[in-house]
Parts: C-alpha cells; structure tokens; sequence
C-alpha cells in the first residue's frame, strides 16, 4: 500500500497545550497537506507545504517538512476544545491524486 | 473558495438495491473529480478517478461494474453503488480539481462533505 502512516493514532491533551503529529510518506512528492475531519463529517484543509519548503505557519498552526526522511509534522500551539478532530496528512506526488495518511484522532480537554 | 456538494447527505437502502451519489461543484467547472471511500475511525481510500465526457479510471481492488460512476457533466458526477450489500456501508467523499496555473500553481482538490451509505 502507498498510504501514508501517521503517529500517534490518537491523542488526548488538555485544553491550551500544544498538539504534535507525524506523517511518514513513501514516494517523492510535490507537496503535503494536512486537512481536518470533524466526527462524519467532510474534509476542511488547513495548510499546505511544497516540497522545496521546510516549514510553514498559519495561525496557530506550524507544518515542517523533512523530505529526506519523508515525514512531516503538524503542531497546534494552544489547543482549544475546538480542534478535537481526526487530522490527516495527503502527499500529492505529481499524479494529482492524494494519498492520505492513516490520521491522528485528536482529543482536547477542556 | 471552491464548494463541493454532495447529495444525499445520508442514505439508507435495503440490500441488493442500488444507490446513486451526486458530486456538484457549485462556482466552478470540473474535468477531474475523484471518489474516497472511508470506513468508520480509518482514512480515505481512493476508489477511482472521474473525467468529464470519458471513462473513469478504477484504483486497483475497486470493483468497476459494482461502483460506476459517470462524470456527465463539467459539474456533477455521480457514483451509483450497484446491488449494495451491507459491506458497502461507509462513508463516501467526494472531490473537485482545480488545475494550478501555468504559473506554477498548485492543482488542489475541494472535497465535498460527504455522503454516509448504510446498506441493511
């Protein structure tokens, strides 16, 4: 299988402590993303980081890249009830398809 | 932004009928859309990609006579589960592509919310 893995499978953090997850890939690719998926609900993207690119924020969000290990990672500064949530990693690898990790079920405390 | 719909939302079928899923891209026309099939607290799977006015292309291990899917339009393409079956029950998402610019932009997929099957 091409699919991604991410770690830890789940997390659970009390609210205003930071969230860090991982995503491993297999093949070379031309960008990452990171999306989030609220309980059965649909897919709502949060950030995207290139390939030539090492790190990237938005808002309280900080996405690094590691090409050479393939892995990215994901850290929420100051989580909130809120963003409890499944995350997931999708490499695009040039083919325009996605392939999506295995995700991180996060779980913030209030 | 880019918004994707998909109808219905929820479906409930008896086994052995047929259901059909509608992907709409609402402000924008679409050659490319792909179908993810996600069972409950695992990731999305590719199951095939659809191209306007051509066949789609199946991902290895989907059944094409099982899941056909027609992509008529530059806005709508449908996916019709055939003779469901209980382990057809899941969660199907749906999305749109938008090619990059010639400038070096990023093709990006807007994913729909998705359209939860329970076949009894």
């Amino acid at each position: 299988s091409q699919q991604g893995e991410e770690d830890p499978q789940a997390l659970s953090i009390q609210e205003g402590e930071n969230a860090t997850m991982n995503c491993s890939y297999k093949t070379s690719i031309n960008n990452l993303q990171w999306y989030r998926q609220n309980s059965g609900r649909g897919l709502v993207h949060l950030i995207l980081i290139r390939s030539n690119e090492r790190e990237k924020h938005s808002g309280r969000l900080r996405v690094t890249l590691d090409t050479s290990k393939k892995s990215s990672s994901l850290l929420i500064t100051a989580s909130r009830a809120a963003d409890t949530a499944s995350y997931f990693c999708a490499t695009d690898a040039g083919t325009y398809k996605y392939i999506f990790g295995t995700g991180t079920r996060l779980k913030v405390l209030a | 932004g880019a918004v994707v719909s998909q109808h219905p939302s929820r479906v409930i079928c008896k086994s052995g009928t047929s259901v059909k899923i509608e992907c709409r891209s609402l402000d924008f026309q679409a050659t490319t859309m792909f179908w993810y099939r996600q069972f409950p607290k695992q990731s999305l799977m590719l199951m095939a990609t659809s191209n306007e006015g051509s066949k789609a292309t199946y991902e290895q291990g989907v059944e094409k006579d099982k899941f056909l899917i027609n992509h008529a339009s530059l806005t709508l393409s449908t996916l019709t589960v055939t003779s469901a079956h209980p382990e057809d029950s899941s969660f199907y998402i749906c999305s749109a592509l938008i090619w990059g610019t010639s400038g070096g932009g990023t093709d990006t997929q807007y994913f729909g919310p998705g359209t939860r099957l329970t076949v009894l």
